[in-house]
């Protein structure tokens, strides 16, 4: 079983629709969860992360963390042409980040 | 130059050549790091530096040696490579090597590495 999982995609949304990420984590003890992009070319950047359960807002950005199930998200509302990357998800179960082989979004104008 | 950046970006070389890595932070971070990016498999750690000390080395070929003469600098030396080690190779920094602070790297462009 990988330590991240995450579908590689495509997901394709229209322009303005919700995008919804889904990553699912082996490791029970992970406490720590966050959500890097990467455009096309370019190197990954840290966008969001979430520590407890439930969800976190950072304005068109929504992190949502259930703990029991394992399992990490990340919504995009309003999604632009411009969001179009692959967005990596990350967990840090014992001091080392373990990476997804993250999931590209394509938003159609 | 800000931020993190990585020479040079793209490099071809046969499998006898030896060549090397640069990567430079100009965010006064104490841990550096090397990452190998392969297509459709997730970024793998191969090397952790904390002030200048390797802290980390997860099972990295000998043919790939890092060196960190000081805290913004960080190469990787590449010699006798395969054509297996073709990759996207990326450098990152962090404000420490533990804690809340090592969550949020910086990566370089990386380098587009092919061995032919």
């Amino acid at each position: 079983q990988k330590e991240v999982e995450q579908n590689s995609g495509p997901l394709s949304v229209p322009e303005g629709a919700i995008a919804s990420l889904n990553c699912t984590y082996s490791d029970r003890g992970s406490q720590s969860f966050f959500w890097y992009r990467q455009y096309s070319g370019k190197s990954p950047e840290l966008i969001m992360f979430i520590y407890s359960n439930g969800d976190k807002e950072d304005g068109r950005f929504t992190a949502q963390l259930n703990k029991a199930s394992q399992y990490v998200s990340l919504l995009i509302r309003d999604s632009q042409p411009s969001d179009s990357a692959t967005y990596l998800c990350a967990v840090n179960p014992t001091g080392k980040l373990i990476f997804g082989q993250g999931t590209t979004l394509q938003v159609k104008p | 130059e800000t931020g993190v950046t990585q020479t040079p970006r793209h490099l071809v070389m046969g499998m006898t050549n030896k060549k090397s890595l640069k990567c430079e932070q100009h965010l006064g971070h104490n841990a550096m790091y090397w990452y190998k990016q392969s297509a459709k498999k997730p970024l793998e750690l191969m090397f952790v530096y904390s002030l200048e000390e390797r802290v980390e080395n997860n099972s990295v070929p000998s043919r790939f040696s890092p060196e960190c003469p000081n805290s913004s600098h960080l190469f990787l030396h590449l010699h006798t490579l395969q054509p297996e080690d073709s990759a996207l190779y990326l450098c990152a920094s962090s404000q420490e090597a533990s804690g809340i602070a090592y969550n949020e790297q910086f990566f370089g462009p990386g380098t587009r590495l092919t061995v032919l």
